[in-house]
């Protein structure tokens, strides 16, 4: 089964900055590698997909990039609205799935 | 329009069965490679799934939880159901179903609060 190590845990940035996040896999994976928004009280959205595809409605800030076990989530600039938790996702093995541990981007 | 919606108890007993209905609008469960995952997050952490079902009628669960878990589609209510066995305190979760497509989750329910206390 793949492990996936997201870091930080926490970053802590201000309006305007770069956010860069990581996730690694506990073994090289295919490109199907995604990544989710979680804002308190509310369920997940789909930012990326397949490593670097954004999805529907994403700002093209928002962007995803790597391969085998690196992958890096990467906000251009960030806005008020993006600080929130990050999980990356990935195909675990015959039709298993696995998460991160979550990035938690917070206001400095 | 897309939408999915959780429904089924707030509060379970420990020992006891816990049931969740999904209800989907805007797709149909009967599409070949068609997926609907459950997924639960319990308080402050992270995300966890637990078992996915298809329009194929392949069903597959998370490797700790299989025993105690059931999944099952009933296309002409475009529902999927989750059955968890033998709930203890460590399974309150937020409980959420999505659908799969892509390889990813790209939508998702609003998340139902199940805790399991006495």
């Amino acid at each position: 089964e793949v492990v996936l190590t997201q870091s930080p845990a926490t970053l802590s940035l201000s309006p305007g900055d770069r956010a860069t996040l990581s996730c690694r896999a506990s073994q090289s994976v295919s490109n199907f590698l995604a990544w989710y928004q979680q804002k308190p009280g509310q369920a997940p959205r789909l930012l990326i997909y397949d490593t670097s595809t954004r999805a529907a409605g994403i700002p093209a800030r928002f962007s995803g990039s790597g391969s085998g076990t690196d992958f890096t989530l990467t906000i251009g600039s960030l806005e008020p609205e993006d600080f929130a938790v990050y999980y990356c996702q990935q195909r675990s093995g015959w039709r298993g799935w696995a998460f991160g541990q979550g990035t938690k981007v917070e206001i400095k | 329009q897309v939408t999915l919606r959780e429904s089924g108890p707030a509060l379970v007993k420990p020992t006891q069965t816990l049931t969740l209905t999904c209800t989907v609008s805007g797709f149909s469960l009967t599409t070949s490679g068609m997926s609907v995952i459950w997924i639960r997050q319990p308080p402050g952490k992270a995300l966890e799934w637990l078992a996915v079902a298809d329009g194929d009628g392949d069903k597959y669960y998370s490797t700790s939880l299989k025993t105690r878990l059931t999944i099952s589609m009933d296309p002409s209510k475009n529902q999927v159901v989750l059955t968890m066995t033998d709930m203890d305190p460590v399974d309150t979760a937020t409980y959420y179903c999505a659908r799969v497509q892509l390889r990813a989750f790209d939508y998702w329910g609003q998340g139902t609060l199940v805790t399991v206390s006495s």
